[in-house]
């Protein structure tokens, strides 16, 4: 079975800090690929980053960067610097090969990040 | 590119009635539609998975009969509530996935049905 699990169900941090979004999943499957979304209060979900199981490089895209360890199954996302406008729901997500191959996402239950000013 | 849009994007109707929500890829053809269900506060529950031509694919605990879905073309797929009731109140998601993409999907910017 594949799960996906975000322990932080909230998370508050006064603007500038620096706030990391936990993400632990798993999965049988040896190909999977691993996503964030943001959905801010509009509902509507923002694609953030898309990684495949065989890539554990970091990446880093401006203020945003994302930790995937295999060793660990984890994929978190760290925001530097944080900003008001960063205040939203995060989920990470898993679709793996499995399941007959239809690239459904399995969703963690999401963390609410508010960020004050 | 890769734009997904729903109508309509917010839907009251009265306990008893059917709704139709339309989900249509705009610029890129989907071979592969899914529809989620968002409580408040939760997370997107997958409903049913939606291959153009084919007989949509529900999770466990959906009832097909109750949420009929069409993917009658390669851009548009439906989801139709039959006899709403108040605990059918929700977030509706869809997203598309684009032929030859890969995992990427698109998500719709959802529709929220609110059944008195």
């Amino acid at each position: 079975a594949q799960k996906v699990t975000q322990a932080q169900t909230e998370i508050s941090v006064v603007e500038k800090e620096d706030v990391t979004l936990d993400c632990v999943y798993e999965t049988r499957d040896t190909t999977y690929y691993l996503f964030w979304y943001k959905q801010p209060p509009s509902g509507e979900l923002v694609f953030l980053i898309r990684r495949n199981s065989f890539d554990e490089q970091n990446e880093i895209s401006g203020r945003y960067s994302w930790n995937f360890q295999k060793s660990t199954s984890s994929f978190n996302f760290t925001i530097t610097a944080s900003q008001v406008v960063d205040s939203a729901v995060y989920f990470c997500a898993l679709s793996g090969r499995g399941s007959g191959n239809t690239g459904k996402l399995i969703f963690g239950q999401g963390t609410t990040l508010q960020v004050k000013p | 590119g890769a734009v997904v849009s729903q109508h309509p994007s917010r839907v009251i109707c009265k306990s008893g009635t059917s709704v139709k929500i339309e989900c249509r890829s705009l610029d890129f053809q989907a071979t592969t539609m899914f529809w989620y269900r968002q409580f408040p506060k939760k997370s997107l529950m997958l409903m049913a998975t939606s291959n153009e031509g084919s007989k949509a694919t529900y999770e466990q605990g959906v009832e097909k009969d109750k949420f009929l879905i069409n993917h009658a073309s390669l851009t548009l797929s439906t989801l139709t509530v039959t006899s709403a009731h108040p605990e059918d109140s929700s977030f509706y998601i869809c997203s598309a996935r684009r032929w030859g993409q890969g995992y990427e999907q698109y998500f719709g910017p959802g529709t929220r049905l609110t059944v008195t």
